[in-house]
């Protein structure tokens, strides 16, 4: 398996861009997860869906955020505008039933 | 609410020394509890989950963790480090591993000869 995929790896943008990043979940897996990692707050959840449902989104910081999940296969995280602040390593994780949450590489993003 | 403490931001060992990295946690009912690992650069990698039954339980690269109820923690251990250990720990508590994981701020380790 080729485990969660996140594409790109790396994104570096000017502050109003918008920027879309992308998961690729686990085949089989049925809940998705976006996180947000950043050295003053840590790992945080963003958003988690279940069979493509958004669950939760209380952790969307502000409506500049929006992920959508239009199948099983394929998740997008988009930020319009960017802003330095959103700088950070976003991170998506899939897992199934009771199972553990396996999480792909992510994706560094530098908002100038 | 959820909440995990992880005491020590960063701790350095000998390789070949003990560790044992310290987790707390608050939630109100039996948690589902994790350790994962995170190397430069790299994303989260599993060493090993506690959901019920032994206390005790045996991960990945030869980790190993104990749950204590009574004191809610879920320390990390290993007998012997290697220099390859040397990354950030990241202990986390859910509900099941099909809810959102609450983590804590990690802890650095850094191995010496």
């Amino acid at each position: 398996d080729a485990g969660v995929i996140q594409s790109p790896r790396h994104e570096v943008t000017e502050m109003g861009q918008e920027v879309t990043l992308r998961c690729k979940p686990i085949s089989g897996h049925d809940y998705l997860f976006w996180y947000r990692q950043t050295m003053m707050r840590g790992l945080e959840l963003l958003i988690y869906f279940n069979n493509n449902v958004p669950i939760d989104d209380s952790g969307m910081p502000e409506d500049r955020f929006s992920a959508k999940m239009p199948n099983a296969s394929f998740s997008t995280l988009k930020i319009q505008p960017s802003e330095p602040r959103d700088s950070a390593v976003y991170f998506c994780a899939s897992s199934w039933l009771q199972e553990t949450q396996y999480f792909g590489p992510g994706t560094r993003l530098l908002v100038l | 609410a959820q909440s995990v403490t992880q005491p020590d931001i960063h701790i350095t060992v000998s390789e070949g020394a003990s560790l044992e990295l310290r987790c707390n946690y608050s939630y109100g009912a039996t948690p589902y509890l994790f350790w994962y690992v995170q190397s430069p650069g790299q994303g989260l990698q599993l060493l090993l989950k506690y959901f019920s039954g032994d206390t005790l339980v045996q991960g990945i690269k030869g980790f190993e963790a104990e749950f204590k109820r009574s004191q809610s923690s879920f320390n990390l251990r290993k007998p012997s480090v290697h220099w390859s250990d040397a990354a950030e720990y990241f202990c986390a508590v859910g509900a099941s591993g099909n809810t959102p994981l609450v983590f804590g701020k990690g802890t650095r380790l850094s191995v010496i000869a």
